[in-house]
């Protein structure tokens, strides 16, 4: 069956401007979750959505990080206002439920801000 | 909060020979997942220890739980280029919303 799709698979975009990211998890997954990855670097949590209640949103490293999760499927991770040190590649995962299941991840999107 | 504490952050090893990464935790674990990830790929989901003590191999690869729920490990023997990449350990933490909580990841590196 289908994984979870991510895109863009590559963005790049200009210091300033503001770049929205789109993440299709797989189907009936209640769990969505956003990470970033520098290169070489281990998995930054960004933000988690499961089910109908509130995200959890600690790791946004700022106020112009946001996320949405709409009808329970798709999610998007909207960076306003891009800096360079935004550069990194952002992973998408989702997973069965709230307990213990393994996640599923995207290729990812690998955004660059020149 | 919790911290998973994940060892060596790198190996390099010849290949044939073995590797074996390390996580340690102060606090008891709940679950330890391990995943690996390729090089210019995404984290992939190997397998998951739940049982205190518990042992589960895949072919050449040996995941352990430790007695104490504090401590996990990956080995894998007679290490082969298809192994290569990175391999992380993550806690399934109740004390943080079901959050999983990541290693920093230990790279293998096959020396040429």
């Amino acid at each position: 069956g289908a994984g979870v799709s991510q895109s863009p698979s590559n963005k790049v975009t200009e210091k300033g401007k503001d770049v929205e990211l789109r993440c299709d998890p797989i189907s009936g997954h209640t769990a969505l979750y956003w990470y970033r990855q520098s290169l070489g670097q281990g998995l930054e949590f960004l933000i988690y959505f499961q089910g109908n209640s509130a995200p959890d949103k600690s790791g946004l490293p700022s106020d112009r990080f946001s996320a949405e999760r709409t009808g329970g499927s798709v999610s998007t991770l909207t960076i306003q206002r891009t800096q360079q040190e935004d550069s990194a590649v952002y992973l998408c995962a989702s997973s069965a439920d709230r307990t213990n299941s393994p996640l599923h991840f995207g290729n990812g999107t690998r955004l660059t801000v020149t | 909060g919790q911290q998973v504490m994940q060892i060596p952050q790198y190996q390099h090893v010849q290949e044939g020979e073995d590797f074996t990464t390390y996580c340690n935790s102060s606090t008891t674990l709940s679950n330890i997942q391990w995943y690996k990830q390729r090089p210019g790929g995404h984290p992939v989901f190997l397998i998951q220890l739940v049982k205190s003590g518990e042992v589960k191999k895949q072919k050449r690869l040996t995941f352990q739980f430790g007695e104490a729920k504090k401590n996990s490990s990956l080995h894998i023997t007679a290490t082969q280029t298809t192994d290569v990449g990175t391999y992380f350990c993550a806690d399934t933490s109740m004390d943080s919303n079901y959050q999983l909580i990541w290693g920093a990841g230990t790279k293998l590196i096959i020396k040429p």
